[in-house]
């Protein structure tokens, strides 16, 4: 079955490390984006993607890297320099730009991080 | 600021009785709208859509309806039933742009049996 695949799903940080959050999809989606979640702030968007080797930033961007290099994959980079990344990440697809609105997106599982 | 606004963070209903889930939106360019549903520790699923061409859409126990005077949509759920209970998010989107949805904060939804 196609669908996202977002792993870990749980991830513990030590205050100053890098982390990656790894998102791959099998949908031949051509767009990705990553989302974080916090308890009464909904989904803000941190990047996304529409084709491969093009990203752009969202709401939320400071603090965080990605790469898109396949278009089956979009990792996220949690850098030190994210002031609070204690979160729930959710990473999502979609068709290309025109087509997704009829079929909405497709998210992961997703990856809660938490800094200890 | 918020584009898009979920402003009932809970709603508890009985099994069988009608839900409602109501969403506000400031940004008139908004043309096409949303509702997922997600359970704990998952990922939101898409649950039904409209276009702002239309003022209602149905799809089974699900119907969602768009006031664009208003800046508001809603979506009914009838009959409610257990498996209902999640958090429900309402998204909004401009036709053309790259960024695609805008998300509220969601609403949970707890059905009583």
């Amino acid at each position: 079955d196609g669908g996202i695949t977002q792993s870990p799903k749980y991830l513990f940080r030590k205050e100053g490390q890098n982390v990656t959050l790894s998102c791959e999809q099998n949908l031949n989606h051509d767009a990705m984006y990553w989302y974080r979640q916090d308890p009464g702030q909904g989904l803000r968007l941190i990047y996304y993607s529409q084709i491969v080797n093009d990203f752009q930033k969202g709401d939320i961007a400071e603090g965080y890297s990605v790469s898109r290099e396949k278009k089956e994959s979009f990792p996220l980079t949690v850098t030190s320099a994210q002031k609070n990344p204690t979160a729930f990440y959710l990473c999502a697809s979609s068709r290309a730009l025109g087509r997704a609105l009829n079929y909405g997106y497709t998210f992961g599982s997703g990856t809660r991080l938490t800094v200890v | 600021d918020q584009q898009v606004k979920q402003n009932s963070p809970s709603l508890s209903v009985q099994e069988g009785r009608i839900s409602i889930l109501n969403c506000d939106y400031t940004n008139s360019m908004f043309d096409y709208f949303l509702w997922y549903k997600k359970y704990p520790a998952e990922g939101p699923t898409f649950l039904i859509s409209i276009s702002s061409i239309k003022d209602k859409n149905e799809d089974g126990r699900f119907t969602v309806f768009l006031n664009k005077s208003a800046k508001h949509l809603s979506l009914h759920i009838v009959p409610s039933q257990p498996g209902d209970s999640a958090v429900y998010f309402c998204a909004a989107s401009v036709s053309g742009s790259a960024r695609q949805l805008t998300f509220g904060s969601g609403t949970q939804l707890t059905v009583l049996p």
